[in-house]
């Protein structure tokens, strides 16, 4: 089942900050993001395990609520180079992978 | 390592042509993923193959296509005969346990 994510759409100005949440009806064995720019593949960020720690990347980080069964990308101080579309990938119990629809994030200067 | 390689990278066909697609995974992974990018359906996973072995084709949209995974080094995907709603992205990932390393993608265009 497709994960959700929120917002669909973001704009900010360089140096704002951001959050981009994705949940599920179901219970997640790990949350994965990644991030693809216009024309090009998706790269991959950060990977969350169940009943792992948040994790970071640069000024990119992301928490991962099992209870809740949701997981939040947080972007702190955006950079131009942030702009591009924001996929989460959710895994049930090791397998049944599924990408979210992706929010579009656009940084400008 | 020179990553996930897909070809060709740009694809222009008639409809009712054949189209194969072809990805080299990164050496040592031993999972392939074939998934289709459109605006209005988002990234959707095609197959998945482990160790060689198909394990999910449930997404195939029917049976114009097709996907062989003939060694760990080497898989396709044929459409026959192409549609123009197959026009579309098709990305090749492949992983061992964890992270997904995406090809760069052949862009397919049926006329």
């Amino acid at each position: 089942q497709q994960p959700v994510q929120s917002p669909q759409a973001v704009i900010l100005r360089e140096g704002e900050d951001a959050v981009i949440n994705c949940s599920s009806s179901k219970a997640l064995y790990s949350v994965h993001w990644y991030r693809q720019k216009h024309g090009e593949a998706p790269v991959f960020l950060m990977i969350l395990l169940k009943g792992g720690e948040q994790k970071g990347h640069e000024k990119i980080s992301a928490s991962f609520n099992e209870k809740k069964q949701q997981s939040s990308l947080y972007l702190t101080a955006s950079q131009l180079s942030y702009s591009g579309t924001y996929f989460c990938g959710t895994e049930i119990d090791g397998q049944n992978f599924v990408f979210g629809p992706g929010t579009r994030l656009s940084v400008l200067p | 390592d020179a990553g996930v390689i897909q070809s060709p990278r740009h694809e222009v066909t008639e409809m009712g042509q054949e189209v194969t697609l072809r990805c080299k995974p990164i050496s040592g992974h031993n999972s392939l993923f074939w998934y289709r990018q459109t605006m209005m359906r988002g990234l959707e996973l095609l197959i998945y193959f482990n160790n060689n072995v198909p394990i999910d084709d449930s997404g195939m949209p029917e049976d114009r296509f097709s996907a062989k995974m003939p060694n760990a080094s080497f898989s396709t995907l044929k459409i026959q005969p192409s549609e123009p709603r197959d026009s579309a992205v098709y990305f090749c990932a492949s992983s061992f346990v964890g992270p997904y390393t995406f090809g760069s993608g052949t862009r397919l265009t049926v006329v």
